[in-house]
């Protein structure tokens, strides 16, 4: 089992749509989630950054972590062409000691947000 | 843009052969971090540095090596190169021990 499972899709969603991607995990350590939007031949772009469970709103996204499902969530409300990409989500443990916070990424959904 | 910088953004290169990847940090950034990410694996953690020490390994390969340099930069070394190293190569960074990463446009490393 992979530790970090994300649906690839692709997702193609109308303009001002709701669009919900999701990620499941099997490492209870995982405290920090992450999500990473990438544009095509592009680095990754942080979006939003949570911490143990809960939600977070910026805009029009939100995350929200279940640590008791091992589940999180992007959503992202109105959306608009300039939001087609892909998702990653991104997740790490506490580290033990020094400053190693390396991160465990899903392999991505693609998503496409047709005018 | 988020601050990191790395050069050259595109690498092709014959198998056997050796290159360097270059990558700036945020300025304050503390911590450097190495990713590969190619299309049947996804994104993969390969090394990290926090003011000038290795402090994590991921999978790296043993052909593979890496350094943080006085001024924080690093570089990312690959040596007899196979065609299955052909892939998109990212560097992040990170304030000391903050979780926040930033990426940097990559590398494109073709192998022939």
């Amino acid at each position: 089992q992979k530790e970090v499972e994300q649906d690839p899709g692709p997702l193609s969603v109308p303009e001002g749509a709701i669009v919900s991607l999701n990620c499941t995990y099997s490492n209870s350590a995982f405290q920090y989630f992450m999500w990473y939007r990438q544009y095509s031949r592009k680095g990754p772009e942080l979006l939003m950054y949570t911490y143990s469970s809960g939600n977070k709103e910026d805009g029009r996204f939100t995350a929200q972590v279940d640590k008791s499902s091992k589940y999180i969530s992007l959503f992202i409300r109105d959306s608009q062409p300039s939001d087609s990409a892909t998702y990653l989500c991104a997740m790490s443990a506490l580290p033990r000691g020094g400053s190693n916070y390396k991160l465990t990424f899903g392999k991505g959904t693609l998503l496409t947000v047709n005018p | 843009d988020s601050g990191v910088t790395q050069t050259p953004k595109h690498l092709i290169t014959a198998t056997g052969q050796r290159v360097t990847l270059r990558c700036s940090p945020r300025s304050g950034d503390l911590s450097v971090y190495w990713y590969q990410q190619s299309l049947d694996q996804g994104l993969q953690f390969l090394i990290q540095y926090y003011n000038g020490e290795e402090r994590a390994k991921g999978n790296i390969l043993e052909r593979f090596s890496a350094q943080q340099f006085p001024d924080l930069h690093s570089e990312l070394n690959l040596s007899s190169l196979e065609l299955g190293d052909s892939a998109l190569y990212f560097c992040a960074s990170s304030r000391g021990a903050g979780n926040e990463q930033f990426f940097g446009p990559g590398t494109r490393l073709t192998v022939l």
